[in-house]
């Protein structure tokens, strides 16, 4: 059973940089057979992908905030990460990790999302 | 980017109803176009992979189709865990990118 987990600090004020992790479990970030990815959601809005990492560490970001994020994976325990500094309160959204099949493309398997807002 | 535009952005439909939502690119993404379901609360579930293929688990009533920049999710037997919003999203280009979201509704 694939499961995907974020974690990270609810809460950043603006001009801080955000942090969260994904614990995956069910199969090993440490597979040419996917990607994992980060989508953002802020309230009542659409979803908007920021990027993916593949277990090498190679990246593919959205170049509208390419400026602002990273990302890491750490195949020793099963996890990635997102970095996204400088935040404004635009940033608010839940924030999902997301398994990327590579094969079909598609966003197969998603964690259950944790919302960050951004306010002083 | 490629942009995705649904049509409607929401519709009402009973318990019964066979229901239709289209998703249209702004240049071809060929087959690479995708579905997901959201319910209130919870995180997108994929329901249709290269616009036609069901995704494991994914009830028959639910079926994509469409090639190039027109495609179309269509509902049939609405049943009461349908209702939720849907979006489509597209992986021909990056970054991928997602329809604004179509939100079904009970009438």
């Amino acid at each position: 059973q694939v499961h995907l987990q974020e974690s990270g600090p609810g809460l950043v004020k603006p001009s801080e940089t955000l942090s969260l992790t994904c614990t995956v479990s069910g199969v090993s970030v440490n597979s040419a057979a996917y990607y994992w990815s980060w989508i953002r959601q802020p309230p009542g809005k659409g979803l908007e992908w920021i990027g993916h990492i593949f277990y090498d560490g190679r990246t593919k970001l959205n170049p509208s905030l390419e400026s602002r994020v990273s990302f890491s994976v750490d195949t020793s325990i099963n996890q990635f990460s997102l970095t996204l500094r400088s935040v404004t309160a635009a940033d608010t959204a839940v924030y999902y990790c997301v398994r990327d099949e590579d094969g079909l493309a598609a966003f197969d398997y998603w964690g259950q999302g944790a919302l960050v807002t951004v306010s002083s | 980017d490629i942009l995705l535009t649904q049509s409607p952005s929401s519709l009402s439909a009973s318990v019964g109803d066979r229901v239709t939502i289209t998703c249209r690119t702004s240049q071809s993404v060929d087959k690479y176009l995708y579905w997901y379901q959201q319910k209130v609360g919870q995180a997108p579930k994929l329901l249709i992979y290269v616009a036609s293929s069901l995704h494991s688990g994914v009830s028959s009533r639910f079926r994509g189709s469409g090639y190039g920049t027109d495609f179309t999710l269509t509902i049939s037997n609405l049943q009461p865990e349908d209702f939720a919003t849907y979006f489509c999203q597209q992986s021909f280009n990056s970054p991928r990118t997602f329809g604004q979201g179509t939100k079904v509704d009970l009438k």
